[in-house]
């Protein structure tokens, strides 16, 4: 399967723990997106990056939210001292460099902070 | 902060009936508008991307339309089946690769 993966599916975690979450692309693309749903609510946007650099974060992304690309492949978003408020559904998405606006999603990681 | 709002919030309908659903978003600053369809425990699919005014698009039974001087577009079922059952989503971008901002949804389900 050549589609966008994320890891874990699910994650269940007491308050004040850190989580973190992988998306791993399509291959070769350069673009890299990550979105937030929770309950009711279509997906919002978190922060952009393009190859290795980090290009827009939303206002949404507290102090307690990192992302990072290091190699320009796979992305991890981390949450520092979740709060019962970050439950929600992570969706990370990839487009190509050139042809396409289309973003792919992944399947997305469903947190839960108890 | 853009605003992009999805009617009906969620429909029934059964097998066999036609339906479609509403998408309004800004009409200024437009570049693109997605129609996505997300089904329970999978990754979105991408359904459409429509950028010009008055543009059509068709993938077998769905179908949708574009109004950008009115901020509209319409999705289109004909004939729904059960598969069809899905939150459909639309998202609008304001340049080429942008983020985008998206809709609440229409939770369609269809019953045999």
């Amino acid at each position: 399967d050549t589609g966008v993966s994320q890891n874990p599916r699910h994650k269940i975690t007491k308050r004040g723990q850190n989580v973190t979450f992988r998306c791993d692309p399509i291959s070769e693309h350069n673009r890299l997106y990550w979105y937030r749903q929770t309950l009711g609510q279509g997906p919002e946007f978190l922060t952009y990056f393009q190859n290795e650099a980090q290009l827009e974060k939303s206002r949404l992304l507290s102090d307690r939210f990192s992302a990072e690309r290091p190699k320009g492949s796979f992305s991890t978003l981390e949450i520092q001292r979740t709060e019962q408020g970050d439950s929600a559904m992570y969706l990370c998405a990839s487009s190509p460099r050139s042809g396409t606006p289309k973003q792919f999603f992944g399947p997305g990681t469903r947190l839960t902070v108890l | 902060i853009l605003n992009v709002e999805q009617s009906p919030q969620s429909l029934h309908v059964q097998e066999g009936d036609s339906t479609n659903f509403t998408c309004s978003f800004p009409s200024s600053n437009f570049y693109a508008l997605h129609w996505y369809r997300w089904e329970t425990a999978k990754s979105p699919e991408a359904l459409f991307v429509m950028t010009l005014n008055g543009d059509e698009k068709k993938k077998g039974r769905i179908s949708a339309t574009l109004n950008t001087k009115e901020g509209y577009s319409y999705l289109y079922i004909k004939g729904s089946q059960p598969e069809d059952s899905a939150t459909y989503l639309c998202a609008f971008a304001n340049s080429g690769y942008s983020t985008l901002t998206f809709g609440k949804g229409t939770m369609l389900l269809v019953s045999p």
